[in-house]
């Protein structure tokens, strides 16, 4: 049973346009949110998160959205650069220090 | 400063050996997790370890694996009798407290069972 999905394995961006990466997530206990990128052959890199009490932050080109009724969240990165080529994972908790709950990850391509 | 290290980097055994993963948190950080990506997998939690606490165990798929944490601060992930489905990049990641959500990941550990 997944709880976190991200539905879309991959997408393709033209640079300077905006890239959208959506996450799904079905235990409405989960009351924080992030977004890491993964380049191959390294670990996930923390890039932004978001609190259940938030509908919206923002970190520079990145800004995360969460819908708490629809129990999604997405992820938006304007205006997109080939260094953004990476897999994006979602991740919720419902318990500060305990196990981050995984979406499967979204493969971002933005093309010169 | 240094982050999450992890060694071997890289790790090819045969079905039914032991394997003993490492894990160095950061400095400091006296929460630690063990989680795996299978091939085209998300993450998938296996142990948390929290200053002197018992860990959190509850991730792990069989009692083939098992972690100890030593002083605190290394951590060594323990495979019994390898099988093909653990084949899968073993990552580590620490954070400052139990309070803090965000975690650091290290670059993880190739592990290939034939």
């Amino acid at each position: 049973d997944q709880q976190v999905k991200q539905n879309s394995p991959s997408l393709s961006v033209q640079e300077g346009r905006i890239s959208i990466l959506n996450c799904d997530y079905t235990n409405s206990m989960f009351d924080y949110f992030l977004w890491y990128k993964k380049y191959p052959a390294e670990g996930p890199t923390f890039l932004i998160s978001i609190s259940s009490i938030k509908d919206k932050n923002e970190d520079g080109r990145f800004t995360v959205f969460l819908n708490k009724s629809a129990k999604h969240l997405s992820l938006h990165i304007v205006p997109s650069q080939p260094g953004d080529s990476a897999v994006y994972f979602c991740a919720a908790s419902n318990n500060a220090g305990n196990m981050l709950t995984f979406g499967g990850g979204t493969r971002l391509m933005v093309k010169p | 400063g240094a982050g999450v290290s992890q060694s071997p980097s890289n790790k090819v055994t045969e079905k039914g050996k032991d394997v003993e993963l490492r894990c160095d948190p950061i400095s400091g950080h006296t929460a630690l997790y063990w989680y795996r990506q299978s091939l085209g997998q998300g993450l998938e939690f296996l142990i948390y370890f929290q200053g002197n606490s018992a860990p959190d165990k509850s991730g792990l798929p069989s009692d083939r694996f098992s972690a100890e944490r030593t002083g605190g601060s290394v951590s060594t992930l323990t495979i019994q009798r390898t099988q093909q489905e653990d084949s899968a990049v073993y990552l580590c990641a620490s954070s400052f407290s139990r309070a803090s959500y965000e975690q650091y990941f290290g670059p993880g550990t190739r592990l290939t069972v034939t």
